[in-house]
């Protein structure tokens, strides 16, 4: 089993649209979650993060912690064509990443 | 701004050659890693290294080994490049000791072995 489970995609939604993706995880000491983006032909770079359980906002972006379930979201309203990217969640313990394979999303004008 | 720079964005090289990936950051960052990413697979940590001249195996060592001496350099060898390492490598540097230690990434290398 892997430590990261994440919905591969690739979503495809109109612009203006609600946008979730998802992930889950198997290691109950995951303290911080992470959500990367990365642009085609880009390294990724750090969206945001929650640690422990909970909702954080930032702008048209939430993240989402369940640790009772073991389920990370991330949010997105209002979506936008440079929404367009793949997004990679990443639960970490200690110094140690641990990437979900990505759901590359398409946000079309 | 925190900056990764990574020697080569693009890369072709033939099967046996030895290969060399090299990372600089210019932050001070003492932890460096590096990820090769593949579709469907997502970042898989080959190895890392948390300060000069010291390096840990991650999960997908074989064929690879990495080198560290300088802080600011972190440099990923394919002793004998074979087509499976026909991948986009990451390298990503990230600072220790405070709690919330985001991982700063290069652009990538793509390298294709033929």
């Amino acid at each position: 089993q892997k430590e990261v489970e994440q919905d591969p995609g690739p979503l495809s939604v109109p612009e203006g649209a609600i946008v979730s993706l998802n992930c889950t995880y198997s290691n109950s000491a995951f303290q911080y979650f992470m959500w990367y983006r990365q642009y085609s032909r880009k390294g990724p770079e750090l969206l945001m993060y929650t640690y422990s359980s909970g909702n954080k906002e930032d702008g048209r972006f939430t993240a989402q912690v369940d640790k009772s379930s073991k389920y990370i979201s991330l949010f997105i309203r209002d979506s936008q064509p440079s929404d367009s990217a793949t997004y990679l969640c990443a639960p970490r313990n200690f110094n140690k990443f641990y990437f979900g394979s990505g759901t590359k999303l398409n946000v079309k004008p | 701004d925190v900056k990764v720079t990574q020697s080569s964005r693009y890369l072709v090289k033939r099967t046996g050659e030895k290969v060399f990936l090299e990372c600089v950051q210019d932050m001070d960052h003492e932890n460096m890693f590096w990820y090769r990413q593949d579709p469907g697979l997502g970042l898989r940590l080959i190895y890392f290294s948390y300060d000069v001249k010291m390096k840990e195996k991650g999960d997908i060592p074989e064929g690879y080994s990495v080198s560290r001496e300088k802080k600011e350099r972190f440099s990923l060898i394919l002793e004998s490049a074979s087509t499976n390492q026909t991948s986009m490598y990451l390298c990503a540097s990230q600072k220790s000791g405070t709690t919330y230690n985001e991982q700063f990434f290069g652009p990538g290398t793509r390298l294709t072995v033929l």
